[in-house]
């Protein structure tokens, strides 16, 4: 079946440090990938996707490159913000059909000043 | 820019009663995602909706039922309310299966 797998949080870093949180996908067929952050109590906003190999998906300085080799779309930023703070779920959809999305179990981001 | 609107944004109910959630989809799109997402878990997909038609269905319960009418507006039904129905209930829309926009979300508690 379709699934997608992240790493586990919380990832607790300072202002400024480096990113990744790791996202790795099961699917038939090729999917096209996103990467969705949810703020304390409130609802999904789409932060980047990409629709084939290859591509890269960037926004507000977090990118994520989809990796048809090793199956992964890993999400990194240079400089974490305190702001930046919140859950982020990996997700796919399939190219075919109505796209439902199949979302990973969420990694919850804590930036400290 | 218009957002996906959904009310309520908050519900409570007691076990066995019914509650209904409603969904405004963006203007001109046309399919409408149902999402299921409990404490802690990630969203799990429970049903779509393209021009009115269902479209997909995924782990919905048969206690529950939804529908999209003629303006696209999308409503979930929910019957005998069982504890573990306390969620957050999503609804998303796209504009011919592309991108999704989610709403706010419903926060459901069942006591």
């Amino acid at each position: 079946g379709n699934s997608v797998t992240q790493m586990e949080g919380p990832v607790t870093l300072s202002e400024e440090a480096f990113l990744t949180i790791n996202c790795t996908y099961t699917a038939t067929g090729y999917p096209s990938l996103f990467w969705y952050v949810q703020y304390p109590g409130e609802g999904l906003q789409l932060l980047l996707k990409a629709t084939k190999a290859d591509d890269k998906g960037s926004n507000k300085g977090f990118e994520a490159t989809y990796r048809k080799e090793t199956t992964s779309f890993h999400l990194e930023k240079g400089s974490v913000q305190v702001s930046d703070s919140a859950v982020y779920f990996c997700a796919l959809s399939l190219n075919t059909g109505f796209q439902k999305l199949v979302f990973g179990t969420g990694t919850r981001l804590l930036v400290s000043p | 820019a218009a957002g996906v609107i959904q009310s309520p944004r908050h519900l409570i109910k007691e076990k066995r009663e019914t509650a209904t959630l409603k969904c405004y989809p963006i203007p001109r799109h046309d399919t409408v995602y149902w999402y299921q997402q409990g404490p802690g878990q990630d969203p799990q997909f429970l049903i779509s909706f393209y021009e009115k038609m269902q479209s997909d269905k995924g782990s919905i319960p048969d206690r529950f039922s939804a529908q999209q009418f003629s303006d696209y507006h999308s409503e979930l039904n929910m019957s005998s309310l069982e504890l573990g129905d306390s969620a957050l209930y999503f609804c998303a829309s796209s504009p011919s299966r592309a991108e999704q926009f989610f709403g706010p979300g419903t926060r459901l508690t069942v006591l």
